[in-house]
């Protein structure tokens, strides 16, 4: 079973200040990471993934991403925030085998991202 | 292209009622999930359908959520005798592949308010 923790349910940033948002997760087998935003509203979008390769991966918007196994951690992280950025955004994980459970994304609570004029 | 579609995108509703959800997945997703949104509770598994295989109801909460998946595409997933605790957004998601990378594509949600 895996399960994802992110850390700071609210972030207050000021526009064009750069943002962490952190994610922990704890698994038994290895996992492919994702992070996915969602506007008011709105559905969940995915923002970048992580698969296998390279830890540092880039997704949309501006926003990346880097896998650190060691400490077990996929933080999401953007240089400069524009107000468009308020949202929400999710960490998950899914295991990385096929087979009975595989398909589940497990997600964390969620952070809430304000951008502040 | 379309992508994931859900019906009705607001559900007021009275306790004790019955109340029934509709996603229309991506056209050729063979993989489909239900989710619930609490307030502060995140994303909530429920429910998954693949194919032709018997579905994985181990997430329904209680024996009065039910859901449906007709001719591997459109689902429905009902609820029976509403409780204010069932008051959420209810998310639909498809996905093509079921490998483990699950790139899941989700509709906008029905928000559900049972009074």
């Amino acid at each position: 079973a895996q399960s994802v923790t992110q850390l700071d349910s609210q972030v207050p940033v000021f526009e064009e200040a750069p943002v962490e948002l952190r994610c922990n997760y704890s698994s038994s087998v290895s996992v492919y990471l994702f992070w996915y935003v969602q506007y008011p509203n709105q559905g969940l979008q995915l923002l970048l993934k992580y698969l296998s390769g390279s830890t540092l991966v880039k997704g949309i918007n501006g926003f990346e991403a880097e896998f650190n196994k060691s400490q077990t951690s996929f933080h999401l992280r953007k240089p400069s925030v524009h107000i468009s950025d308020t949202a929400e955004y999710f960490c998950a994980v899914s295991a990385r085998y096929s087979g009975a459970g595989s398909y589940q994304l497990t997600f964390g609570k969620g952070t809430k991202l304000s951008v502040i004029p | 292209g379309a992508g994931v579609s859900q019906s009705p995108s607001n559900k007021v509703t009275e306790k004790g009622k019955d109340v029934e959800l509709r996603c229309d997945p991506i056209s050729g997703h063979t993989a489909l999930y239900w989710y619930r949104q609490s307030l502060g509770q995140g994303l909530e598994f429920l429910i998954y359908f693949q194919g032709n295989s018997a579905p994985d109801k181990s997430g329904l909460p209680s024996d009065r959520f039910s859901a449906e998946r007709t001719g591997g595409s459109v689902s429905t997933l009902t609820i029976q005798r509403t409780q204010q605790e069932d008051s959420a957004v209810y998310l639909c998601a498809s996905s093509l592949l079921t490998s483990g990378t699950n790139e899941q594509f989700f509709g906008p949600g029905t928000r559900l308010t049972v009074l």
